[in-house]
Protein backbone atom coordinates (compact mmCIF):
# COMPACT_ATOMS: atom_id res chain seq x y z
CA UNK A 1 0.00 0.00 0.00
CA UNK A 2 0.91 3.34 -0.01
CA UNK A 3 3.80 4.85 2.47
CA UNK A 4 3.96 7.95 4.66
CA UNK A 5 3.13 10.93 2.88
CA UNK A 6 3.65 14.55 3.78
CA UNK A 7 2.72 17.88 2.62
CA UNK A 8 3.75 20.60 1.48
CA UNK A 9 7.03 19.28 0.05
CA UNK A 10 8.47 22.51 0.80
CA UNK A 11 7.08 25.76 2.54
CA UNK A 12 8.62 28.63 2.03
CA UNK A 13 7.33 31.92 5.20
CA UNK A 14 7.97 34.81 6.24
CA UNK A 15 9.23 35.51 10.03
CA UNK A 16 5.97 35.30 12.09
CA UNK A 17 3.45 33.60 9.83
CA UNK A 18 2.56 30.60 11.39
CA UNK A 19 2.29 27.31 8.95
CA UNK A 20 0.63 23.66 9.11
CA UNK A 21 2.19 20.78 8.04
CA UNK A 22 0.25 17.77 7.06
CA UNK A 23 0.90 13.86 7.93
CA UNK A 24 -1.00 10.62 5.72
CA UNK A 25 0.19 7.76 7.98
CA UNK A 26 0.08 4.27 6.75
CA UNK A 27 -3.58 3.15 7.10
CA UNK A 28 -4.14 1.03 10.23
CA UNK A 29 -1.11 2.72 11.73
CA UNK A 30 -1.91 3.58 15.30
CA UNK A 31 1.40 5.64 16.33
CA UNK A 32 2.62 8.88 14.53
CA UNK A 33 5.93 11.00 15.27
CA UNK A 34 7.12 13.91 14.31
CA UNK A 35 10.87 14.54 14.39
CA UNK A 36 12.65 18.04 13.32
CA UNK A 37 15.94 17.74 11.05
CA UNK A 38 18.06 20.90 10.96
CA UNK A 39 21.10 20.64 8.00
CA UNK A 40 23.10 17.87 8.48
CA UNK A 41 21.91 16.81 11.91
CA UNK A 42 20.07 14.06 13.74
CA UNK A 43 16.50 13.84 14.55
CA UNK A 44 14.87 15.34 16.98
CA UNK A 45 11.86 14.06 18.47
CA UNK A 46 9.26 16.62 18.87
CA UNK A 47 5.87 14.84 19.44
CA UNK A 48 4.07 11.25 19.57
CA UNK A 49 0.61 9.82 18.94
CA UNK A 50 -0.40 6.40 20.38
CA UNK A 51 -3.96 5.32 19.33
CA UNK A 52 -6.21 7.01 21.99
CA UNK A 53 -3.61 8.09 24.57
CA UNK A 54 -2.55 11.50 25.38
CA UNK A 55 0.25 12.02 23.01
CA UNK A 56 3.70 12.53 24.31
CA UNK A 57 4.98 16.38 23.49
CA UNK A 58 7.54 16.25 26.03
CA UNK A 59 9.98 17.15 22.42
CA UNK A 60 7.91 20.44 21.37
CA UNK A 61 10.78 22.86 22.09
CA UNK A 62 7.91 25.89 22.42
CA UNK A 63 4.60 26.61 23.07
CA UNK A 64 4.47 27.90 19.91
CA UNK A 65 4.69 23.79 18.40
CA UNK A 66 1.49 22.40 18.70
CA UNK A 67 0.29 19.19 16.72
CA UNK A 68 -2.85 17.11 16.55
CA UNK A 69 -4.49 14.17 15.34
CA UNK A 70 -7.82 13.72 13.91
CA UNK A 71 -9.76 10.37 14.17
CA UNK A 72 -6.03 8.54 14.64
CA UNK A 73 -5.34 9.16 11.23
CA UNK A 74 -3.83 12.32 9.26
CA UNK A 75 -1.84 14.85 12.09
CA UNK A 76 -0.85 18.59 11.51
CA UNK A 77 2.27 20.01 12.84
CA UNK A 78 1.11 23.70 13.54
CA UNK A 79 4.30 26.18 14.33
CA UNK A 80 2.94 29.60 15.39
CA UNK A 81 4.95 32.87 14.56
CA UNK A 82 7.71 30.85 13.05
CA UNK A 83 11.23 32.04 13.66
CA UNK A 84 14.46 31.40 11.46
CA UNK A 85 15.87 29.27 13.88
CA UNK A 86 12.42 26.97 13.37
CA UNK A 87 14.26 26.23 9.29
CA UNK A 88 14.62 22.72 9.17
CA UNK A 89 12.86 19.53 7.54
CA UNK A 90 9.95 18.11 9.48
CA UNK A 91 9.39 14.31 9.00
CA UNK A 92 6.70 12.39 9.69
CA UNK A 93 6.90 8.56 10.72
CA UNK A 94 4.19 6.04 11.47
CA UNK A 95 4.26 2.74 13.07
CA UNK A 96 1.89 -0.32 13.51
CA UNK A 97 1.50 -0.38 17.37
CA UNK A 98 4.25 2.52 17.92
CA UNK A 99 7.17 1.55 21.21
CA UNK A 100 6.67 -1.26 23.14
CA UNK A 101 9.17 -4.60 24.71
CA UNK A 102 10.13 -6.77 23.42
CA UNK A 103 9.61 -5.14 20.57
CA UNK A 104 9.06 -1.65 18.99
CA UNK A 105 7.61 -1.36 15.64
CA UNK A 106 9.46 0.05 12.54
CA UNK A 107 9.11 3.60 12.09
CA UNK A 108 8.21 4.01 8.70
CA UNK A 109 9.23 7.99 7.37
CA UNK A 110 8.28 9.86 4.94
CA UNK A 111 9.63 12.19 2.54
CA UNK A 112 9.32 15.58 4.94
CA UNK A 113 8.56 18.55 4.35
CA UNK A 114 11.51 21.35 4.01
CA UNK A 115 10.08 24.41 5.55
CA UNK A 116 12.56 27.35 5.53
CA UNK A 117 11.80 30.86 7.32
CA UNK A 118 12.90 33.70 5.64
CA UNK B 1 17.94 12.62 30.18
CA UNK B 2 18.43 9.54 29.12
CA UNK B 3 20.93 9.54 26.51
CA UNK B 4 21.99 6.97 23.19
CA UNK B 5 25.55 8.10 22.74
CA UNK B 6 26.30 7.68 18.89
CA UNK B 7 30.07 7.84 17.67
CA UNK B 8 31.72 8.93 15.46
CA UNK B 9 29.86 11.74 14.08
CA UNK B 10 31.88 11.24 10.83
CA UNK B 11 34.13 8.90 9.52
CA UNK B 12 35.73 9.26 6.25
CA UNK B 13 36.88 5.55 4.44
CA UNK B 14 38.30 4.72 0.93
CA UNK B 15 35.98 2.03 -0.57
CA UNK B 16 36.84 -1.20 0.39
CA UNK B 17 37.74 -0.37 3.43
CA UNK B 18 35.77 -1.00 6.70
CA UNK B 19 33.27 0.60 8.67
CA UNK B 20 32.10 0.88 12.12
CA UNK B 21 29.52 2.95 14.40
CA UNK B 22 28.68 2.67 18.00
CA UNK B 23 25.50 3.41 20.31
CA UNK B 24 26.01 4.11 24.14
CA UNK B 25 23.15 3.81 26.50
CA UNK B 26 23.02 4.96 30.20
CA UNK B 27 20.35 3.01 30.79
CA UNK B 28 19.65 -0.76 29.83
CA UNK B 29 17.44 -1.04 26.47
CA UNK B 30 14.70 -3.29 25.62
CA UNK B 31 15.50 -3.26 22.08
CA UNK B 32 17.36 -1.02 19.87
CA UNK B 33 17.21 -0.34 15.86
CA UNK B 34 19.00 0.52 13.37
CA UNK B 35 18.25 3.11 10.33
CA UNK B 36 20.24 4.24 7.52
CA UNK B 37 19.16 7.69 5.80
CA UNK B 38 20.60 8.41 2.20
CA UNK B 39 21.75 11.88 1.64
CA UNK B 40 18.82 13.96 0.63
CA UNK B 41 16.36 11.02 1.70
CA UNK B 42 14.78 9.92 4.78
CA UNK B 43 15.58 7.04 7.64
CA UNK B 44 15.04 3.49 6.28
CA UNK B 45 15.19 0.79 9.03
CA UNK B 46 17.58 -1.65 9.31
CA UNK B 47 17.18 -4.16 11.35
CA UNK B 48 15.95 -4.39 15.54
CA UNK B 49 18.12 -6.49 17.86
CA UNK B 50 16.42 -7.49 21.31
CA UNK B 51 17.86 -10.17 22.93
CA UNK B 52 21.56 -9.71 25.18
CA UNK B 53 24.50 -10.50 23.33
CA UNK B 54 22.72 -10.49 19.82
CA UNK B 55 24.45 -10.72 16.86
CA UNK B 56 22.47 -10.45 13.32
CA UNK B 57 24.11 -10.17 9.43
CA UNK B 58 22.94 -8.66 6.30
CA UNK B 59 25.21 -9.57 3.56
CA UNK B 60 28.25 -7.04 4.59
CA UNK B 61 26.64 -5.94 7.53
CA UNK B 62 26.99 -7.18 11.09
CA UNK B 63 25.07 -5.61 13.85
CA UNK B 64 25.23 -6.32 17.91
CA UNK B 65 23.78 -5.99 21.16
CA UNK B 66 25.57 -5.79 24.33
CA UNK B 67 25.22 -8.54 26.76
CA UNK B 68 24.41 -5.73 28.65
CA UNK B 69 21.73 -4.43 26.58
CA UNK B 70 23.72 -1.09 27.32
CA UNK B 71 25.65 -1.06 23.90
CA UNK B 72 25.14 -1.66 19.87
CA UNK B 73 27.14 -1.48 17.15
CA UNK B 74 26.71 -1.40 13.28
CA UNK B 75 29.99 -2.86 11.44
CA UNK B 76 30.04 -2.71 7.44
CA UNK B 77 32.95 -4.45 5.97
CA UNK B 78 34.41 -3.80 2.38
CA UNK B 79 32.50 -0.53 1.92
CA UNK B 80 30.87 0.28 -1.35
CA UNK B 81 29.52 3.79 -2.47
CA UNK B 82 25.79 2.35 -2.23
CA UNK B 83 26.89 2.14 1.99
CA UNK B 84 27.17 6.21 2.15
CA UNK B 85 24.37 8.02 4.04
CA UNK B 86 23.82 8.55 8.06
CA UNK B 87 23.51 5.84 10.13
CA UNK B 88 21.27 6.11 13.34
CA UNK B 89 20.75 3.70 16.57
CA UNK B 90 17.24 4.40 18.29
CA UNK B 91 16.53 2.86 21.63
CA UNK B 92 13.59 1.66 23.51
CA UNK B 93 14.24 2.29 27.17
CA UNK B 94 12.10 0.96 29.91
CA UNK B 95 9.58 3.89 29.70
CA UNK B 96 8.82 2.94 26.17
CA UNK B 97 10.25 5.86 25.01
CA UNK B 98 12.57 5.95 22.37
CA UNK B 99 15.73 7.73 22.17
CA UNK B 100 17.73 8.57 19.03
CA UNK B 101 21.56 8.88 18.84
CA UNK B 102 23.01 11.57 16.80
CA UNK B 103 23.95 9.23 13.97
CA UNK B 104 27.30 8.76 11.75
CA UNK B 105 27.94 10.01 8.65
CA UNK B 106 29.63 7.16 6.68
CA UNK B 107 31.91 9.34 3.70
CA UNK B 108 33.60 7.53 1.06
CA UNK B 109 36.59 9.26 0.32
CA UNK B 110 37.07 10.04 -3.91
Amino acid sequence: GAGVSQSPSNKVTEKGKDVELRCDPISGHTALYWYRQSLGQGLEFLIYFQGNSAPDKSGLPSDRFSAERTGGSVSTLTIQRTQQEDSAVYLCASSLRGNSVPYTDTQYFGPGTRLTVL
Amino acid sequence: GQQVMQIPQYQHVQEGEDFTTYCNSSTTLSNIQWYKQRPGGHPVFLIQLVKSGEVKKQKRLTFQFGEAKKNSSLHITATQTTDVGTYFCAGTDSNYQLIWGAGTKLIIKP
